[in-house]
């Protein structure tokens, strides 16, 4: 099976920071890899999908990119609406499995 | 808008069975792949099963795997899954989550709350 590891597991920044989650994959994932946000109390919500493209409606401060194992997610100027925990999420093909990573809270300094 | 509302959720003594249902509105459901993806209180996100759009192909996490099964109603615009031999381990907030055909996931419920306890 593909393990998904996320970092850092929470971070904390100022209004206006930029903000870099990473997500490493055991194996290539090629880009089947997605990102979503979960507000406290909510549903989480899809951001990115394979691995950089901006879902509908998401503000352009947020982006993705990489490929094969090693994955980013930024925030580019951090607004106090995007206080959440972030997963990253691949596909496996192979084994039919999808698998999230173990999520970055991120808080406000 | 698409719609995804679960139900069936409760308290269950370990060792019982539930199911649970989503009702799915806003869009065409026998097009979409589905899953259902669970969140024990204050962990992460774990994705548990996946139907294709027929039924006929069915994916279950080791997690769940022999316990859980997931099925869909097509005529009834529903998913479902059937839950065995419940653990405590099991509590969790389940969501109904449509797939976009390229295996990320889209649009979710809100949730409905398993406890499972003695």
């Amino acid at each position: 099976d593909i393990q998904m590891t996320q970092s850092p597991s929470s971070v904390s920044a100022s209004v206006g920071d930029r903000v870099t989650i990473t997500c490493q994959a055991s194996q290539d994932i090629n880009n089947y890899l997605n990102w979503y946000q979960q507000k406290p109390g909510k549903a989480p919500k899809l951001l990115i999908y394979d691995a950089s493209n901006l879902e509908t409606g998401v503000p352009l401060r947020f982006s993705g990119s990489g490929s094969g194992t090693d994955f980013t997610f930024t925030i580019s100027s951090l607004q106090p609406e995007d206080i959440a925990t972030y997963y990253c999420q691949q596909y496996d093909p192979l084994s039919y499995m999808y698998t999230f990573g173990q999520g970055t809270k991120l808080e406000i300094k | 808008q698409v719609q995804l509302v679960e139900s069936g959720g409760g308290l269950v003594k370990p060792g019982g069975s539930l199911r649970l249902s989503c009702a799915a509105s806003g869009f065409t459901f026998s097009d979409y792949y589905m899953t259902w993806v669970r969140q024990a209180p204050g962990k992460g996100l774990e994705w548990l099963s996946y139907i294709s759009t027929s039924g006929s192909t069915k994916y279950h996490a080791d997690s769940v795997k022999g316990r859980f099964t997931v099925s869909r109603d097509n005529a009834k615009n529903s998913l479902y899954l059937h839950m065995n031999s419940l653990r405590v381990e099991d509590t969790a907030l389940y969501y109904c989550v449509r797939d976009s055909g390229s295996y990320f996931l889209d649009y979710w419920g809100q949730g409905t709350l398993v406890t499972v306890s003695s």
